[in-house]
């Protein structure tokens, strides 16, 4: 069974820079697109962007300006988002995108951070 | 605002059949790129509930259904159950700036 596990600071200043991290296990990532999702408090899903088992990168074009994921081979990748304000406040997914369809099938539990001094 | 336009809400009495619509435009569903479904009960994270516009992962039950015509997709749930009370999420593929990857806004199914 594949799991997905957020994990990072749950709180960051305003300014400063949103770093999580997601470690995947019981399975491959091999051809997968390793994604970021997030979900402000009482709000819709947003996706943020992923990455592909080779390295390639898709950001949202909303965020792309701040956004850096990258691929640790070992089955660990992350997501960097700078100069955050409190609109950055959510609950951020990591999820596994399947190939040419672009479905999320599995998910993390989901990590909430929250932008505040 | 969200590319995909879904209701905010809607409702049903158990053993009833509801809808959810999922409605696009040219850059996304109605280019045929395919739609997607999920479940996000109170508290936990979404759950994927239909893939590829009609399809179900293994352990979701044959009362979650969808379809897809033009520009709209709708996912329908029959003999509803009280435990089908949570938000809903469609999903897609879009080419133009606003994507690749686009989300309705969700709708909260009620079961009076």
């Amino acid at each position: 069974q594949v799991q997905l596990q957020e994990s990072g600071s749950g709180l960051v200043k305003p300014s400063e820079t949103l770093s999580l991290t997601c470690t995947v296990s019981g399975g491959s990532i091999r051809s997968y697109f390793l994604t970021w999702i997030r979900q402000p408090p009482g709000k819709g899903l947003e996706w943020i962007g992923f990455i592909s088992s080779s390295g390639s990168t898709i950001y949202n074009p909303s965020l792309n300006s701040r956004v850096t994921i990258s691929l640790d081979r070992s089955k660990h990748f992350s997501l960097n988002l700078t100069s955050v304000t409190a609109a950055d406040t959510a609950v951020y997914y990591c999820a596994r995108g399947v190939p040419d369809r672009f479905e999320f099938d599995y998910w993390g539990q989901g990590t909430l951070v929250t932008v505040s001094s | 605002q969200s590319v995909l336009t879904q209701p905010p809400s809607v409702s049903g009495a158990p053993g009833q059949r509801v809808t959810i619509s999922c409605t696009g435009s040219s850059s996304n569903i109605g280019a045929g790129y395919l739609v997607h479904w999920y479940q996000q009960l109170p508290g936990t994270a979404p759950k994927l509930l239909l893939y590829g516009d009609i399809n179900r992962p293994s352990g979701v039950p044959d009362r979650f259904s969808g379809s897809k015509s033009g520009t709209s997709a709708s996912l329908a749930v029959t003999g509803l159950r009280a435990e089908d009370e949570a938000h809903y999420y469609c999903q897609s593929y879009d080419s133009s700036l606003s994507g690749p990857v686009v989300f309705g806004g969700g709708t909260k199914l009620t079961v009076l």
